[in-house]
């Protein structure tokens, strides 16, 4: 079946540790995203690709790195420089750019610092 | 700023009766709104969207109306089941490439 797979479910970071996030999709899906979901609220934006080898910074972008080198896979790095990593991480994508489609989401992983 | 926000944070709602989750939004140019379900520990599910051209779309036991003249957006569920218990999140498109600008979302518990 078609899809959004993220990868671990469950991530354990420690002390000024980098870890990456998995996220593949084989809808064949142009855009690509990735949201940060803290309890009790909605979802914030980190980076959003609209294309391969492009990525722009969403709202929350510091301490987040992504790439994009292909179009299924949209990994994004937690780097030691955010201070608060702790939360449900949301990988999204949907067809194209600018038009007036649903962005489908993965069922997400949850990072927590030991 | 612009934003989206939810009326009510939790919505307790008796087995079969029907649900009303309010959304008001500031953007007076969004052109496309969205509403998703999240369960628990999964990523948020399409439920249905809608265009600012229109006031009014159905679904299976779903109904979004949007009112322009006042920035609302409400999605109504008809006959509400225990599966419907979820967090309920309305999205309105925020800019021309489909950045997506999310509301906090409303609790919706089902009684039997």
């Amino acid at each position: 079946d078609g899809g959004i797979t993220q990868s671990p479910k469950y991530l354990f970071r420690k002390e000024g540790q980098n870890v990456t996030l998995s996220c593949e999709q084989n809808l064949n899906h142009d855009a690509m995203y990735w949201y940060r979901q803290d309890p009790g609220q909605g979802l914030r934006l980190i980076y959003y690709s609209q294309i391969v080898n492009d990525f722009q910074k969403g709202d929350i972008a510091e301490g987040y790195s992504v790439s994009r080198e292909k179009k299924e896979s949209f990994p994004l790095t937690v780097t030691s420089a955010q201070k608060n990593p702790t939360a449900f991480y949301l990988c999204a994508s949907k067809p194209g750019q600018g038009n007036n489609q649903p962005q489908h989401f993965g069922d997400g992983t949850r990072l927590s610092i030991l | 700023g612009e934003s989206v926000g939810l009326h009510l944070p939790t919505l307790s709602v008796q087995e079969g009766d029907n649900s009303i989750i309010n959304c008001a939004y500031s953007n007076s140019a969004s052109d496309y709104f969205i509403w998703y379900k999240q369960e628990s520990g999964k990523g948020p599910q399409f439920i249905i969207d809608i265009r600012s051209n229109m006031d009014k779309r159905q679904g299976q036991r779903v109904t979004v109306l949007l009112n322009k003249t006042v920035k609302h957006l409400s999605l109504q569920i008809a006959a509400t089941q225990p599966g419907d218990s979820a967090v309920y999140f309305c999205a309105e498109k925020a800019d021309s490439w489909g950045k997506l600008q999310f509301g906090a979302g409303t609790q919706v518990v089902v009684t039997p």
